[in-house]
């Protein structure tokens, strides 16, 4: 199982990323995905959830800006991060929702910086 | 939302010792389905998380049985016996049950 994160970088706020997770090793489409976020120095903040069948869900601080998609014939997971914030700076992981309600896969992580 | 308060926030250890962190969780972690989705993660230094223990005691592949998990309904504990120079890092538990799905603020672990 492997995810690698992909699109972060350094953006003024009020503007737009897109964050992209690429997986291989398993059957992509089977599994839901999150994306979990991690201040600076903080600890782990989950940001949204996919179900394999596309429903999503979201934490109330990002609902509304944020949108998380996937494309299951790419294997990629996607979270387009739209009016960004200073408090949206933050590494993002995507993580893999296993049966037993568990992330049990995680990527190395995203960098997004929100700073004008 | 579910609160995750852990405690402490940092121990230090012997290399060889035992320690035990605390979660407990404002509400109860019972699913409707009757399964308890609490687990355990821990962040090395410079990595992303990894997956210890899942619904509360069940050692995710690969991990040691040196971990190990216990609790139910609020007020869960992980220990760590013979500690190694590889566990030191930070250690978050985490629910599954309910949306939005949140972390306990995390443990520190540094060997003396």
């Amino acid at each position: 199982v492997q995810l690698v994160e992909s699109g972060g970088g350094l953006v003024q706020p009020g503007k737009s990323l897109k964050l992209s997770c690429s997986a291989s090793g398993f059957t992509f489409s089977s599994y839901g995905m999150h994306w979990i976020r991690q201040a600076p120095g903080k600890g782990l903040d989950w940001v949204a959830y996919i179900s394999s069948s596309s429903g999503t869900v979201y934490a109330d601080a990002v609902k509304g800006r944020f949108t998380i998609s996937r494309d299951n014939a790419k294997n990629t997971l996607y979270l387009q991060l739209n009016s960004l914030k200073s408090e949206d700076t933050a590494i993002y992981y995507c993580a893999r929702w296993a049966i037993s309600r568990v992330m049990d896969a995680w990527g190395q992580g995203a960098s997004v910086t929100v700073s004008s | 939302d579910v609160v995750m308060t852990q405690t402490p926030v940092s121990l230090s250890v012997s290399l060889g010792g035992q320690v035990s962190i605390s979660c407990r969780s404002s509400q109860s972690l019972v699913h409707n389905n009757g399964n308890t989705y609490l687990s355990w993660y821990l962040q090395k230094p410079g990595q992303s998380p990894q997956l210890l223990i899942y619904k509360v005691s069940n050692r995710f592949s690969g991990i040691s049985d040196r971990f190990s998990g216990s609790g139910s309904g609020t007020d869960f504990t992980l220990k760590i016996s013979r500690v190694e120079p590889d566990d030191l890092g930070v250690y978050y538990c985490g629910q599954g049950t309910q949306y939005p799905f949140t972390f306990g603020s995390g443990t520190k672990l540094e060997i003396k």
